[in-house]
């Protein structure tokens, strides 16, 4: 079946380590990839996201994503975790490509809590 | 700018009873989107539109109905509510170049006891 899965649930990091959330997607052509970050009580924000090209996209807040086709991933990374950063992280894929869907698809969310 | 606003913030229904749930947005958007979020589910879309007087269902639609009679806003209903339409409920919207940006609303909590 298609689908976007996140494996974490839940992660915890400590303050300044790294952080690496996983997503991967079953789909037969390549979608579009994006990253979105809910705050603690808001809605989601656009993190970074990906159509093609190069396959490391930089995004905001210092996060960035690499696109590894042979594994189907998309998996998000930060170098140094800093405790502002603490939220739900959401990988979402458009399975069409950009074709006439105008929407998304949303896995299940990682929520990430930073020890200090 | 307000951006997505969302009324109302928190409402408690009764069983069988009926709410309408109001989004607008002031970005000139063309397309907006309702989406639930329950624990371990992620976001779920509901209904979508892709411009005024136009709807489409998403992925979870039955119980809810909704209406798109001017740009700027967004009504989703429920006829008849049951509890397992408790949930957080969120409003998007984004534009039509590019429609993967979208902008959320700070959301309705929804209780049906």
């Amino acid at each position: 079946a298609q689908s976007v899965t996140q494996p974490d649930i839940h992660i915890t990091v400590s303050e300044g380590a790294s952080l690496e959330l996983r997503c991967n997607y079953s789909y037969g052509a390549t979608p579009y990839l994006f990253w979105y970050v809910q705050s603690p009580g808001q809605g989601l924000q656009l993190l970074l996201k990906y159509f093609s090209g190069d396959t490391l996209v930089q995004g905001i807040k210092g996060f960035e994503a690499e696109f590894k086709r042979s594994q189907s991933s998309f998996n998000l990374r930060k170098p140094s975790v800093h405790w502002s950063d603490a939220a739900e992280y959401f990988c979402a894929v458009d399975p069409t490509g950009g074709g006439s869907n105008y929407k998304l698809t949303f896995g299940k969310g990682t929520l990430l809590t930073v020890n200090p | 700018n307000a951006g997505v606003t969302q009324t109302p913030k928190f409402r408690v229904l009764k069983t069988g009873q009926s709410m309408t749930l109001l989004c607008a947005q002031d970005m000139n958007h063309e397309y907006m989107y309702w989406y639930r979020q329950d624990p371990g589910m992620g976001l779920r879309l509901i209904h979508y539109s892709v411009g005024e007087g136009t709807t489409a269902k998403g992925e979870v639609p039955d119980g809810y109905n909704v209406s798109r009679l001017k740009k700027q806003n967004f009504l989703l209903g429920l006829e008849s509510a049951a509890p397992s339409q408790t949930s957080v409920y969120f409003c998007a919207s984004s534009s039509e170049d590019a429609y993967y940006e979208q902008y959320f609303g700070p959301g309705t909590r929804l209780t049906v006891t």
